[in-house]
């Protein structure tokens, strides 16, 4: 079993819709969530992080943690044909700023498409 | 800032060949990865340094690997001799502790064909 479970998609869905994205884990030490977005052909770029459980809100992007089930949500509000990309969850056990838990553990990727 | 910066953005070579990926990671950060990105795996760590000493390289799939980093604004990572099964993506990333998120700011990726 992976550390870390995403559904690899492709999801499609209209302009304006909600998109939810999510990612399961099996590692109850993970406390450091983040959500990379991936456009085609480029590097992941980093779009939201959080640290233990709760919501974070950033414009039309809302993460979600839920430590109880080890689960984790990114939804997008009036999603745009932009927002078309690979989004990738990332998960570690510790804060950056411990010595040596440099480690990130990716989700597989999610590739999602915005239809016009 | 250029960002991080790899080269060549794509390489196809034959198997057997030797292949070297390079990157300059972003002045100023003290960390470095090399992550290897296909469809069925996603994205993997293969090893990464900090202040440019290798910390965790377990994650270099085989002795065909190498890594290196030189000095702070240069490291490389060596396939030899390269294989099908090694074609891939391969992006490079760096990071500031001090200060910082501890966002790894990513390169746009070397793709790698071995026929």
């Amino acid at each position: 079993q992976k550390e870390v479970e995403q559904d690899p998609g492709p999801l499609s869905v209209p302009e304006g819709a909600i998109v939810s994205l999510n990612c399961t884990y099996s590692n109850s030490a993970f406390q450091y969530f983040m959500w990379y977005r991936q456009y085609s052909r480029k590097g992941p770029e980093l779009l939201m992080y959080t640290y233990s459980s709760g919501n974070k809100e950033d414009g039309r992007f809302t993460a979600q943690v839920d430590k109880s089930s080890k689960y984790i949500s990114l939804f997008i509000r009036d999603s745009q044909p932009s927002d078309s990309a690979t989004y990738l969850c990332a998960m570690s056990p510790h804060t950056i700023i411990i010595q040596g838990a440099q480690k990130l553990v990716f989700g597989q990727g999610t590739r999602l498409t915005i239809n016009p | 800032d250029a960002g991080v910066i790899q080269s060549p953005r794509h390489e196809v070579t034959e198997m057997g060949q030797e292949v070297t990926l390079r990157c300059k990671p972003i002045s100023g950060h003290d960390y470095l990865f090399w992550y290897r990105q296909t469809m069925m795996r996603g994205l993997e760590l293969l090893i990464y340094f900090n202040n440019n000493v290798p910390i965790d390289d377990s994650g270099m799939p085989e002795d065909r690997f190498s890594a290196k980093m030189p000095n702070a604004s240069f490291s490389t990572l060596k396939i030899q001799p390269s294989e099908p099964r090694d074609s891939a993506v391969y992006f490079c990333a760096s990071r500031r502790i001090a200060g910082g998120t501890g966002e790894l700011f990513f390169g746009e990726g070397s793709r790698l064909t071995v026929l």
